[in-house]
This record gives C-alpha cells, structure tokens and sequence, in this order.
C-alpha cells in the first residue's frame, strides 16, 4: 500500500463551502508537504509543516499534522472555483535524504 | 525570481530512440531532484542531487536512464532507449536544503510511440 494515501479521491462542493482532504502516511517523517496540480500543469507548493508541527496557516488554507496517527489534513476556507484542481499530500522521509512520496491525490471541483 | 524551469514541455519520440530533459532549478538551491508520473500513477521519486553529486537514485527504474548535474547548476535526464512505458510526465524540483520546501516545474510530457 501507499506511504501517503488521500482521502477523499474526489470531492465536488459549491464555491464558498470548505473543502477538507486528509492525507495518511506509514513511516516517520521530517515533513509533509502539500501540492496543488491544475490540469496535468506542474506541481505548485502549498504548504510545508514539519513534524515537530501540529499546524500551519497559509492565506484560505489550513493544514493539520498529527504524528501520532500518523495523518494530515488540508483545509481549504471559502472556496473559490479557482481552487478546483488536484490536491497531493508528500511526506519527507526521516531518513537524512529529502526523497518526498506523494499520496494518490484528492481531485477537488467547485462549482460556481 | 525565476522558478525551476523544465525543457522541453512535451516530447513525442518513437520507441529505441533518445531523449534528453532539461531541468533548470531555482539559482541558489543545491538540492535538485527528478520525479515521474506514468500512466497516471503516483508521482514517483527518480534521483536526488546534491550540486553535482548523486545523493540518492534509488528510484531511476534501469539503466537506460542516466542523470547528470554537470557544475552543480542545471541538470539533464536522458532516455537512451526509451521504451514505450517510459511514457508519462517528469517533473523537477529543488530546494535549499533539507526539510524545506521542494519547488517543482512544469514538467515534460514524453510520449514514447
């Protein structure tokens, strides 16, 4: 199975709702890292929070990490149509090396 | 600030031929790393660079590929032969050091017919 597993697969709500995906990972970490992709383009950085974190800010979005189960999740405040994209969840290995291993992604669509 | 730049964006070869990626990574950032998504699988680790040295490619599938960072600055990925499920989309990124953020491009579509 996966290190980093998304949850929700997909997700369709109204513009102005929130629009929440948790991520869940198996091994240690330094870091998980949260991503953006709209249609197929490149991967845009989010949010980076480290393990000694338990959550960080970033304009409309909102990340979560509890180590101890091992899971993350990505908020997103008032959504916007803007937003519609897919979500990826990347875990920071602990292993002295910055291999990242992404999840399978949360496809989110809001509708005007 | 220029972002990590990928060229070229799209690539259609035919199988047994060579192709060569450019990866330009973000000035500054010694840390440069190659990444692969086929056939709409997860995005997957390939190899790390450290300037010019290979920290980590425990995740470049054969032979066939070889990586280099000449100097430290940018890099290349080349495909010699490439197969048709080498197809999928490479990305690039780079960062400034460990556990911090990892900034990707655009990334090349190759289309192996």
């Amino acid at each position: 199975s996966q290190q980093g597993e998304e949850d929700p697969q997909a997700l369709s709500i109204q513009e102005g709702e929130n629009a929440t995906m948790n991520c869940s990972y198996k091994t240690s970490i330094n870091n998980l890292q949260w991503y953006r992709q709209n249609s197929g383009r490149g991967l845009v950085h989010l949010i980076l929070i480290r393990s000694n974190e338990r959550e960080k800010h970033s304009g409309r979005l909102r990340v979560t990490l509890d180590t101890s189960k091992k899971s993350s999740s990505l908020l997103i405040t008032a959504s916007r149509a803007a937003d519609t994209a897919s979500y990826f969840c990347a875990t920071g290995l602990n292993t002295g090396f910055q291999k990242l291993v992404f999840g399978t992604g949360t496809r989110l669509l809001v509708s005007p | 600030e220029a972002g990590v730049t990928q060229f070229p964006s799209h690539s259609v070869i035919e199988k047994g031929q060579t192709v060569t990626l450019r990866c330009d990574p973000i000035s500054g950032h010694d840390n440069l790393y190659w990444y692969r998504r086929v056939m709409g699988k997860e995005i997957k680790f390939l190899l790390h660079f450290v300037k010019e040295s290979k920290q980590d490619e425990s995740g470049m599938p054969n032979n066939r590929f070889l990586a280099e960072r000449t100097g430290g600055t940018y890099s290349t990925l080349k495909v010699q032969p490439a197969e048709l499920e080498d197809s999928g989309v490479y990305f690039c990124a780079s960062s400034t050091s460990l556990n911090t953020e990892a900034f990707f491009g655009q990334g090349t579509r190759l289309t192996v017919v």
